[in-house]
């Protein structure tokens, strides 16, 4: 079975740093990552997402991520974070349970990223 | 608008009173899944379900049902709530295997 590591559970940085948010899975054969973001009192919102080809994956509010398969990671990047970037961020990978049948989303236990002025 | 409902988003309730938390898409997604979130353990997979009448346990289905009578709704019920199923519960739904998760607004559940 899948399983997801996300290395740090609380990442403070201050305001225009960057950041990077480590994310390691524990298989590398035909993987599908996302990451996703939740607000606090929201949902979980997907940020990005690697399915194939370029390693280097662009998401939205100008997060990054770069698939690494020897490394078996995938690290969420910003270069310079705002003070509405605090959120939770979960990375999660997609596991087929069944071949030609159902699988899931395994999630990481989410690192909580706080943007200090 | 494309969304997930799910209702309600927060209850109160008392140990063994059966509850239901309702969860509607409105997207035509095949793929539903109910997940429970808690302090440093990340979501967990409760149920999920591929379609219409299928549906499967996920990791953590103790003291949960689930039924898809209808493609677009996919309600979560507690037969005999207990204290450790107090949670912030979402459901979430897609389209197919490479697709991304839209998930609800969360319903936070208190059982006391």
């Amino acid at each position: 079975a899948q399983s997801v590591t996300q290395l740090d559970s609380q990442v403070p940085v201050f305001e225009e740093a960057p950041v990077e948010l480590r994310c390691n899975y524990s298989s590398s054969v035909s993987v599908y990552l996302f990451w996703y973001v939740q607000y606090p009192n929201q949902g979980l919102q997907l940020l990005l997402k690697y399915l194939s080809g370029s390693t280097l994956v662009k998401g939205i509010n100008g997060f990054e991520a770069e698939f690494n398969k020897s490394q078996t990671s995938f690290h969420l990047r910003k270069p310079s974070v705002h003070i509405s970037d605090t959120a939770e961020y979960f990375c999660a990978v997609r596991e087929r349970l069944t071949q030609g049948g159902s699988e899931k989303l395994v999630f990481g236990k989410g690192t909580k990223l706080t943007v200090n002025p | 608008e494309a969304q997930v409902t799910q209702n309600p988003r927060y209850l109160i309730t008392v140990t063994g009173k059966k509850l239901t938390v309702t969860c509607s898409q409105n997207m035509n997604h095949e793929y539903m899944s109910w997940y429970r979130q808690d302090p440093g353990l990340g979501l967990r997979q409760i149920y999920y379900s591929m379609n219409v009448e299928v549906t499967d346990k996920g990791d953590v289905p103790e003291g949960y049902k689930v039924s898809r009578k209808e493609k677009r709704n996919f309600p979560l019920i507690l037969e005999s709530p207990s204290p450790n199923q107090t949670s912030l519960y979402f459901c979430a739904s897609r389209l197919g295997t490479v697709t991304e998760a839209f998930f609800g607004q969360g319903t936070r559940l208190t059982v006391v």
